[in-house]
């Protein structure tokens, strides 16, 4: 079954510094998002992407982070300047079209240590 | 505004047992809307959806019944099994803008099952 692969899966880094987490979403998906959870709560949307530009985000998504996919298989989030607070679980996903209704899958996600 | 929540925080029950987790919203656009299971470490994994012009979903061993009018959304799992424990979430989908690739999260429901 095509898995949403991410890397690494737990990054420890200090506050202020600058942080990249990787995806792969499944091969023939056109739609990536990328969620955060932090311990105990709920799962929150950050952000979605499509066609090489960012679709929708949330208010969490602020201009501490981007996204990019700098190659026909990657997909990054990046975190400018870790806060503490930044400390959680980072979801990427991707589905063939728009919509949790066409493939929508998870992976398994990155622990984000920030110390 | 949108919001997605939980009745249960933890439910225990005894394999074999049937279980019922629910879940209520308060979007009225939602007209999509998916149950997720969580295990330790892992991202959200697709269990079963329902649209909103349906009442009720099966699948193996799970049902998903959905009452529009208090806005009450329920995942019943037959014959539990210790396999099943997980943190359960509900997550809803209004279609229409650019909000067609976004999940809403519930809080989450913790399940354990006692052999």
């Amino acid at each position: 079954e095509p898995e949403v692969t991410q890397t690494p899966s737990h990054q420890v880094t200090q506050m202020g510094q600058e942080v990249i987490l990787r995806c792969v979403p499944i091969s023939n998906h056109l739609y990536f998002y990328w969620y955060r959870q932090i311990l105990g709560q709920k799962v929150e949307f950050l952000v979605s992407f499509y066609n090489n530009e960012i679709s929708e985000k949330s208010e969490i998504f602020d201009d501490q982070f981007s996204v990019e996919r700098p190659d026909g298989s990657n997909f990054t989030l990046k975190i400018r300047s870790t806060k503490l607070e930044d400390s959680a679980m980072y979801f990427c996903a991707s589905s063939e079209w728009w919509g949790p209704n066409y493939g929508y899958t998870f992976g398994s996600g990155t622990r984000l240590t920030v110390v | 505004g949108e919001s997605v929540g939980l009745h249960l925080p933890t439910l225990s029950v005894q394999e074999g047992d049937n279980s019922i987790i629910n879940c209520a919203y308060s979007n009225s656009a939602s007209d999509y809307f998916i149950w997720y299971k969580q295990e330790s470490g892992k991202g959200p994994q697709f269990i079963i959806d329902i649209r909103s012009n349906m009442d009720k979903r099966q699948g193996q061993r799970v049902t998903v019944l959905l009452n529009k009018t208090v806005k009450h959304l329920s995942l019943q799992i037959a014959a539990t099994q210790p396999g099943d424990s997980a943190v359960y979430f509900c997550a809803e989908n209004a279609a229409g803008g650019t909000s067609y690739g976004k999940l809403t999260f519930g809080q989450g429901t913790i399940l354990t099952v006692h052999p």
